[in-house]
């Protein structure tokens, strides 16, 4: 069975740019988490997304946004990027989202 | 949620257990304990989770306290690809990482 897929596994952008990330669940998976990961701050939750809806937010603005389509597919959305958004984004899907997580590669944001 | 306290690094010789302590004093009686662990530039691998009773798989011992205020993650055979990143979260609804423990499995 194929894992979380994320994509680009890399990303250079400008402040102000926005940028979209995408991550496919494992198959039959239902709920698509996302998490921000810096040196500084470490793993911060950002939301969790479950048969469409967003079902938990963490404590980020509202440039951070985020979907997920009917296949289980999710993106995740930040606007005006900011230098701090620099991050490794990871995602992670469960059957339910009240279990095990597996979580993808991650994507590699860096903001100049 | 309940907030998790772990020491922030760890070593261990390879071939002995390594055990992982985690102090949950908050956790309420619908929370559950999950460990995962993140190798360097990977994403966080899922270890083992329990609820009051304790628990075995193929990876990894959960032991929790009776009063669930704590509990500890054991590797009985520690090997130098556990070296890692262990964290330990209490969850209801949604996964806080705390800063975790660094393993350092010696030789």
């Amino acid at each position: 069975k194929a894992g979380v897929t994320q994509t680009p596994r890399y990303l250079i952008k400008t402040r102000g740019q926005q940028v979209t990330l995408s991550c496919s669940p494992i198959s039959g998976h239902r709920s698509v988490s996302w998490y921000q990961q810096t040196p500084g701050q470490g793993l911060q939750f950002l939301f969790e997304y479950f048969s469409e809806t967003q079902r938990n937010k963490g404590n980020f603005p509202g440039r951070f946004s985020g979907r997920q389509f009917s296949n289980s597919r999710s993106e995740m959305n930040v606007s005006t990027l900011e230098l701090g958004d620099s991050a490794l984004y990871l995602c992670a899907s469960s059957w339910a989202g009240g279990n095990e997580q597996f979580f993808g590669p991650g994507t590699r944001l860096t903001v100049l | 949620d309940a907030k998790t306290t772990q020491p922030p690094s760890m070593d261990c010789a390879e071939g002995r257990a390594a055990n992982l302590p985690c102090n949950h004093s908050t956790i309420s009686g619908n929370e559950y304990v999950y460990w995962y662990r993140q190798i360097h530039s990977q994403g966080p691998q899922y270890i083992i989770h329990g609820l009051k009773n304790n628990e075995t798989n193929e990876m990894a011992s959960l032991i929790i306290t009776e009063d669930r205020k704590s509990s500890t993650l054991i590797l009985p055979h520690a090997t130098l690809r556990d070296t890692a990143v262990y964290y330990c979260i209490v969850r209801v609804n949604d996964m806080r990482f705390g800063a975790g423990t660094r393993l350092t499995v010696k030789p």
